[in-house]
């Protein structure tokens, strides 16, 4: 079962423009993470952030957590055709077990 | 380049076969953890190994099963493979901070 669930499923924009998805989750977390990942290729880590923070930077990243709404959202600003990829959240249900959820599809247009 | 190594990358095979994919993990990290991505299922969580040993289990099958060893290389193996186990298995490696590191996966498909 998935923990975190992102919205939307897909988003198409223009470059220079932003990019804002959404992941909802369940049960409380210690912490919320996104991950970024090209087609057929590892997911690489962007930002952690823990549940007492409610915004983190990381350069054209702001990632936001609001725990009594059990939602993160990820903006990524100016966007380039290489951010094309899809991101995924990703929750710890437990101290040892990181649950991710279904991913945004973005896609750049030049 | 995250560190962490898999082999083999792509694998072909047929139903009732068993393979081993094999992980690497970052130099110094101590837990390893395997992923199944699929198209319908998502990303899952199979198990997490610290330091030799099992630390969590996810959806993981009972014909799989997945060791580390002392040198902290972790093994996957997978038996009676059916066609529904093709999909992209991924192994992280991790240190106390939390954040996962991700090999570039095998790409399993069962014909």
């Amino acid at each position: 079962s998935q923990q975190g669930e992102e919205d939307p499923q897909a988003l198409s924009i223009q470059e220079g423009e932003n990019a804002t998805m959404n992941c909802s989750y369940k049960t409380s977390i210690n912490n919320l993470q996104w991950y970024r990942q090209n087609s057929g290729r590892g997911l690489v880590h962007l930002i952690l952030i823990r549940s007492n923070e409610r915004e983190k930077h990381s350069g054209r990243l702001r990632v936001t957590l609001d725990t009594s709404k059990k939602s993160s959202s990820l903006l990524i600003t100016a966007s380039r055709a290489a951010d094309t990829a899809s991101y995924f959240c990703a929750t710890d249900e437990n101290d040892y077990k990181l649950s991710f959820g279904a991913g945004t599809t973005v896609t750049v247009r030049a | 380049d995250s560190g962490v190594t898999q082999t083999p990358k792509h694998l072909i095979t047929a139903t009732g076969q068993r393979v081993t994919l094999r992980c690497s993990p970052r130099s110094g990290d101590l837990s390893v953890y395997w992923y199944q991505q699929s198209l319908d299922q998502g990303l899952q969580f199979l198990i997490q190994y610290y330091n030799g040993e099992e630390r969590a289990k996810g959806n993981i099958l009972e014909r799989f099963s997945a060791q580390q060893f002392p040198d902290l290389h972790s093994e996957l193996n997978l038996s009676s493979l059916e066609l529904g186990d093709s999909a992209l298995y991924f192994c992280a490696s991790s240190t106390y901070t939390g954040e996962l590191f991700f090999g570039e996966g095998s790409r399993l498909t069962v014909l």
